[in-house]
């Protein structure tokens, strides 16, 4: 398997603009989380879904903010209207339960200018 | 409240020596305790994880980690470390019931050739 794939791998986009970010998880995994990833903040969990159902959302910032798993095998994020201080690092993760390892794709680095 | 305390934000330590990274943690029920590395770029790879048993819990890469429950802590050690090393460890805890992980916010390695 070729791992967690997430695209694209940097995004750089003006202020104001939609955003997507997109993931593949791992074939049979049914866990599946986004993170954000700032300096000031370190690891944030966005959203958390299991067999494609989100099941907590709290940690999405802002309604701004969506994620969607329409089936097992992709996830998309999705961020609009976007604003620089949603440049950060967002990483996709999978795994087979909530408490196993979890496996992190190699993040899309946003920069909103 | 839970949470993860690492209290070294940077180590540096030469190629060849020994090396411990400290991690404590707060939490209500018992621990899940897991160790990432997470190198330049990329994203974060599972170390080790100690969910019950041993509590000296072996890991990829010659990495080896001790729970103390009566310290709270969960120490990272490698008796020789390589500059392949070079990288930002997270400490992160979890529970049976609970799939989200309260993270450290990280110490980054440095090595000294």
């Amino acid at each position: 398997d070729a791992g967690v794939i997430q695209s694209p791998r940097h995004e750089v986009t003006e202020m104001g603009q939609e955003v997507t970010l997109r993931c593949k998880p791992i074939s049979g995994h049914n866990s599946l989380f986004w993170y954000r990833q700032t300096m000031m903040r370190g690891l944030e969990l966005l959203i958390y879904f299991n067999n494609n159902v989100p099941i907590d959302d709290s940690g999405m910032p802002e309604d701004r903010f969506s994620a969607k798993m329409p089936n097992a095998s992709f996830s998309t994020l999705k961020i609009q209207p976007s604003e620089p201080r949603d440049s950060a690092v967002y990483f996709c993760a999978s795994s087979t339960g909530p408490n196993t390892e979890a496996f992190f794709g190699q993040g899309t680095r946003l920069t909103v200018v | 409240a839970q949470s993860v305390t690492q209290p070294d934000i940077h180590i540096t330590v030469s190629e060849g020596a020994s090396l411990e990274l400290r991690c404590n943690y707060s939490y209500g029920a018992t621990p899940y305790l897991f160790w990432y590395v997470q190198s330049p770029g990329q994203g974060l790879q599972l170390l080790l994880k100690y969910f019950s048993g041993d509590t000296l819990v072996q890991g990829i890469k010659g990495f080896e980690a001790e729970f103390k429950r009566s310290q709270s802590s969960f120490n990272l050690r490698k008796p020789s470390v390589h500059w392949s090393d070079a990288a930002e460890y997270f400490c992160a805890v979890g529970g049976s019931s609970n799939y989200q992980l309260i993270w450290g916010a990280g110490t980054k390695l440095i090595i000294k050739p």
